[in-house]
């Protein structure tokens, strides 16, 4: 399985733009970039996801590299809820795939 | 409401006991997903299931056991085999394809 690489760690203002980074170097041309959020003890849940074109919705934006080999997730203005760890992951298209997570960023937003 | 539900929320048990927990889904997914984390660490997949009667070892599989008698339901046990059981433990499932997936809200587990 194609493995991403992120960031241990950010820190962020309220109220201001966050950039998620994300590398996924060893892609392939069917993986779709994915995007989950976890919040202190809960389960993760669904950002955001992207092909090769720029995706927007109503939690965020991700902006997919040209040659597809990174991605950011944008948080266009950063509230206290969003303090969470951001997992980047690749799922290949056709049946249901192992859905392998990283270790993620853990996203730190003050006021 | 359409969705995965974990329980129990807490479960405690004594060492050298077998354990199973619960994951039920009305989301009318394919697929099930079973992962254990560890303190300030990132999810690692125990087992998955890609439909009924089917099922795949993940990344750290000794130690535990499933069965997907129904679609709906994935149960885990957590056997006496497994060295180090205390751990959070969640529950996922999708469509097939490239759809997103579905948490449960976990269950966290401690052996004394």
């Amino acid at each position: 399985d194609a493995k991403t690489t992120q960031p241990n760690s950010m820190e962020s203002n309220e109220e201001e733009p966050v950039h998620l980074p994300c590398n996924h170097s060893t892609i392939s041309g069917t993986d779709y970039i994915h995007w989950y959020r976890q919040l202190p003890s809960q389960g993760p849940e669904y950002v955001i996801h992207g092909l090769t074109s720029n995706v927007n919705n109503r939690m965020a934006s991700l902006a997919i590299a040209e040659d597809r080999k990174s991605s950011t997730l944008i948080l266009h203005r950063a509230t206290l809820r969003d303090a969470a760890v951001y997992y980047c992951i690749l799922r290949p298209t056709g049946t249901a795939s192992k859905l392998t997570f990283g270790t993620g960023t853990r996203l730190q937003v003050t006021l | 409401d359409g969705g995965i539900t974990q329980s129990p929320k807490y479960l405690f048990r004594k060492e050298g006991q077998n354990v199973t927990l619960s994951c039920e889904q009305n989301l009318n997914h394919d697929a099930m997903y079973w992962y254990r984390q560890d303190p300030g660490q990132g999810l690692r997949l125990i087992y998955y299931s890609q439909i009924v009667n089917d099922f795949q070892k993940g990344d750290i599989a000794e130690g535990y056991s499933v069965s997907r008698e129904k679609k709906e339901s994935f149960p885990l046990t957590v056997t006496s085999a497994q060295k180090n059981p205390t751990a959070f433990y969640l529950c996922a499932s999708s469509t097939t394809g490239i759809a997103e997936a579905f948490f449960g809200q976990g269950t966290r587990l401690t052996v004394v």
